[in-house]
């Protein structure tokens, strides 16, 4: 069976740091992976998506994510946090085997301090 | 640009009562989900459908939760009676088919509240 770990709930940054957002996750066929981003009261937004192409993925807004297979790790990255960036972040995965059903982590929750 | 269209944005009703949530997906996506996000966790999926059938419903609690799409677009999913559990945002999303590598495509929610 398909799941995903976010491994932090929260992570605090200063603007124009680094930003790691961890990822793991357990499907036991080839998997899609994706990050999607939700601000308060919003819906969720695609970031990126991983989909057995080239591992390391670029998505909207400076984010990028390394599909990891050894790993089993899709961590989600970005050179300089900026204070938009601040919202709730979920990793999905998905496989064929699993219906193409999509099963979402817990989130993680970004701050950014001025 | 093509968006998710949901409405109403918020609710508040009280428990034993009847709510219903309108999604109508991006023209042209034949699937569409209904998910429930509790406050604090991930989305779960509710109900998957392809086009006006019912794909996957294993997680949509029957004996209270009803969902339609009779023509393959619009679609209403229905909670009777509401009950304090039920108070969550409830999100629609639709991708162009039935894929793996697919992307769904959300619209803003509905935030229930059941006092």
């Amino acid at each position: 069976a398909q799941s995903v770990t976010q491994l932090d709930s929260h992570v605090s940054v200063s603007e124009g740091t680094p930003v790691l957002l961890r990822c793991n996750y357990s499907s036991s066929y080839s998997p899609s992976l994706f990050w999607y981003v939700q601000h308060p009261n919003k819906g969720l937004q695609l970031l990126l998506k991983y989909t057995s192409a080239a591992t390391l993925v670029k998505g909207i807004n400076g984010f990028e994510a390394e599909f990891k297979k050894s790993e089993t790790s899709f961590h989600l990255t970005k050179p300089s946090a900026h204070m938009s960036d601040a919202a709730e972040y979920f990793c999905v995965v998905s496989e064929i085997k699993a219906g193409n059903m999509r099963t979402f982590g817990g989130g993680t929750r970004l701050m950014v301090k001025p | 640009e093509a968006e998710v269209a949901q409405s109403p944005r918020y609710k508040i009703t009280e428990k034993s009562q009847a709510v219903a949530f309108w999604c109508d997906p991006i023209s042209g996506h034949a699937t569409l989900y209904w998910y429930r996000q509790i406050l604090g966790q991930g989305p779960e999926l509710l109900v998957q459908f392809q086009d006006e059938s019912v794909v996957d419903d294993s997680q949509l609690p029957k004996d209270r939760f009803s969902a339609e799409r009779l023509k393959g677009v619009d679609s209403t999913l229905k909670i009777q009676p509401a009950e304090l559990g039920d108070s969550a945002m409830y999100l629609c999303a639709s991708s162009p088919r039935d894929s793996q590598k697919e992307t769904q495509y959300f619209g803003p929610g509905t935030r229930l509240l059941v006092l």
